[in-house]
Parts: C-alpha cells; structure tokens; sequence
C-alpha cells in the first residue's frame, strides 16, 4: 500500500468547514484512498473513499486531485463530536488484491480539535 | 444495528499467564480483522480471517494466535504475556470481499492490562 501523509494536528472552529489534507504521492492506479477516524479510545469508523472522482456521503466529502497524489477530506459543518484523529489510508480494494481481506494500515493521521 | 461485540471489555492479567479476546461480528459478515493499538499509538493490523480461513497476516508475535469459527466468530489467544502487551484490542468485521465498499466496522475493544 503507497505511503501517506498528514499534518499531526489542525484546528477547526464548530460550525465551519474542516479541511483535512493527505498527500499519497506514489499512489498506484488500482488503489483506492479511504479515511476513518477514531474518537477518543473508540474503534475506529469509516468515513468514506474514493478512486479518482470526487466523493459525498452524508458524513463528509472526499476531493482528490487530477493526479491522484492528493486529497482534501471535508468535513462541512464541523461540531465538537467531529474532534477525533483521522486517517487517510491508501489500499486496494479485494478485487485488485487477490480476494484477500487485507487489513488496514493506519498511519499517524491528524489530529483534529473543534473549537468551541 | 447490532455493531461487532467483543469480549470481555477489560482483563488484568499478570506477566506470562494467557489471555483470550473473543469477537462477534455483525450478522452475515464472513470477514474478522484484529487490530492492537499500545498507548499514545495508532493502531496495528494483527491478523484477519475470511470464511473461516486466515486471509492477511500483519504484526503479529509468534505468542499470538487467532481462529475464526464455523459461526464466524473469532477468538485471539495470547500466551507468555508480556507487559508490552498491554494495548486496547480491536476487532473489526466486513460482509467480505464481494463488498465494493470494504468498510470495516470496529468493536469498541478488549483493554487489556498485564502487570
């Protein structure tokens, strides 16, 4: 799985839009870029992913860049419940990866603060 | 929803004793993942099972071993404790590898604490 990296930590005030950056400069073509987070001690949850289209669900949205090197995780309206680490994961999907159920590798991820 | 069940939430156990952390995923999910996370880290993939077979294999010492059963449940076993074991253990589950999206879905973790 290609490398990541993110800031270690950003601040964001409640209600605005929170940016999380990821660079994955030796991402491959099959390879899908994924974030999760984890709440303090919790397991950690997913959030979403994308291939090279940029991406919404109702928690977040995903933006990639043409090249795929980068991508943005936007949180829209942030509230102190969104305060956790995030991790932007790079992996193949099982189809690409021979059908096994590869586990995930975490990375430092960011830690985000909402600010009252 | 019913979400990934572990067991027990907490265990003390002292150095060199064994210890075992069961997993219940959620309902039709045919795919276990085993995760530790030691304090002040991020987590670490252990192991995972796939109908019922081992599929990916990560850090995990020679000391530990994992199954999953015939009812897709999991346990992991640790023997010879050591205190570096001392770690929140995480399971996760997924409806398998026919799933577009992948999504892993975490339990809230055994805390186990060797002294």
């Amino acid at each position: 799985d290609a490398k990541t990296t993110q800031p270690p930590s950003m601040d964001c005030a409640e209600g605005r839009a929170a940016n999380l950056p990821c660079n994955h400069s030796t991402i491959s073509g099959n390879e899908y870029v994924y974030w999760y987070r984890q709440i303090h001690s919790q397991g950690p949850q997913y959030i979403i992913h994308g291939l090279k289209n940029n991406e919404t669900n109702e928690m977040a949205s995903l933006i990639i860049t043409e090249d795929r090197k980068s991508s943005t995780l936007i949180l829209p309206h942030a509230t102190l419940r969104d305060t956790a680490v995030y991790y932007c994961i790079v992996r193949l999907l099982p189809m690409y990866s021979g059908g096994g159920a590869d586990g995930l590798t975490f990375g430092k991820g960011t830690h985000l603060i909402i600010q009252p | 929803a019913a979400g990934v069940i572990q067991s027990p939430r907490h265990l003390i156990k002292e150095k060199r004793e064994t210890a075992t952390l069961k997993c219940y995923p959620i309902p039709r999910h045919d795919t276990v993942y085993w995760y530790q996370q030691g304090p002040g880290q991020d987590p670490q993939f252990l192991i995972s099972f796939y109908e019922k077979m081992q599929s990916d294999k990560g850090s995990i010492p020679d000391r530990f071993s994992a199954q999953q059963f015939s009812d897709y449940h999991s346990e992991l076993n640790m023997s010879s404790l050591e205190l570096g074991d001392s770690a929140l253990y995480f399971c996760a589950s997924s409806s398998g590898t026919g799933d577009l999206k992948d999504e892993q879905f975490f339990g809230p973790g055994t805390r186990l604490t060797v002294l």
